[in-house]
């Protein structure tokens, strides 16, 4: 079935600082989600990305799917104490026939602390 | 909306006893997913539904794990007998049939002793 490799599985940062985190898949997608967990909650959708090439934002979140449709990367900017958690990809493969939504694949998950 | 909602949020259990873990889903959906998540093997998918009809079982670990959706609101995962290595929290996510975008309920963390 499909792989989605996601890196780091860690990262510490100090608050202020860049992030960067991608994924990668042995198959196409159609379709890469992002999303973000707080301990105790289930995932929340932070970014949906439909079109290889798209790039996309949210407030500080920038993500991009890769031309390949292999792969994607969540960038947050000026990282703030609140960004702590684990982010997720996910990918839903791509359906022959095309009509249908099947069913979406994560990533091991990156697990993000911010230093105040 | 009221999201996705799942009942009970924690579940104490001794081993051998059954556990029956509830969803409904938002308003409208179409899909239905069941997620266990484990620091070991991270977000797996057990189950999912289409218009109440189970779609694609091939995660459910092995017989003592069963789901059903009775109708569009209404989804259940039962674990009978339950064993301490099936310990997790269990998600159960809904999406509509125009978008990929899945919504997660808070998730149900069991333990088994």
């Amino acid at each position: 079935g499909q792989q989605l490799n996601q890196s780091p599985q860690s990262m510490f940062i100090q608050e202020g600082e860049d992030v960067s985190m991608n994924c990668t898949s042995s198959s196409i997608f159609n379709t890469w989600l992002w999303y973000k967990q707080d301990p105790g909650e289930g995932p929340v959708l932070l970014i949906a990305l439909y079109k290889a090439g798209e790039l996309t934002s949210n407030g500080r979140l920038t993500a991009q799917f890769g031309i390949t449709r292999k792969d994607s990367f969540l960038n947050i900017s000026a990282s703030i104490p609140s960004d702590v958690g684990i982010y997720f990809c996910a990918g839903q493969p791509l359906v022959p026939g095309g009509t249908s939504y099947g069913k979406l694949t994560f990533g091991q998950g990156t697990i993000l602390t911010v230093h105040p | 909306d009221a999201g996705v909602i799942q009942s009970p949020r924690h579940e104490v259990t001794e081993m051998g006893q059954e556990v029956t873990l509830r969803c409904k889903p938002i308003s409208g959906h179409d899909y239905l997913f069941w997620y266990r998540q484990t620091m070991m093997r991270g977000l797996e998918l057990l189950i999912y539904f289409n218009n109440n009809v189970p779609i694609d079982d091939s995660g459910m670990p092995e017989d003592r794990f069963s789901a059903k959706m009775p109708n569009a609101s209404f989804s259940t995962l039962k674990i009978q007998p339950s064993e301490p290595r099936d310990s997790a929290v269990y998600f159960c996510a809904s999406r509509g049939d125009d978008s990929a975008q899945a919504f997660f309920g808070q998730g149900t963390r069991l333990t088994v002793v």
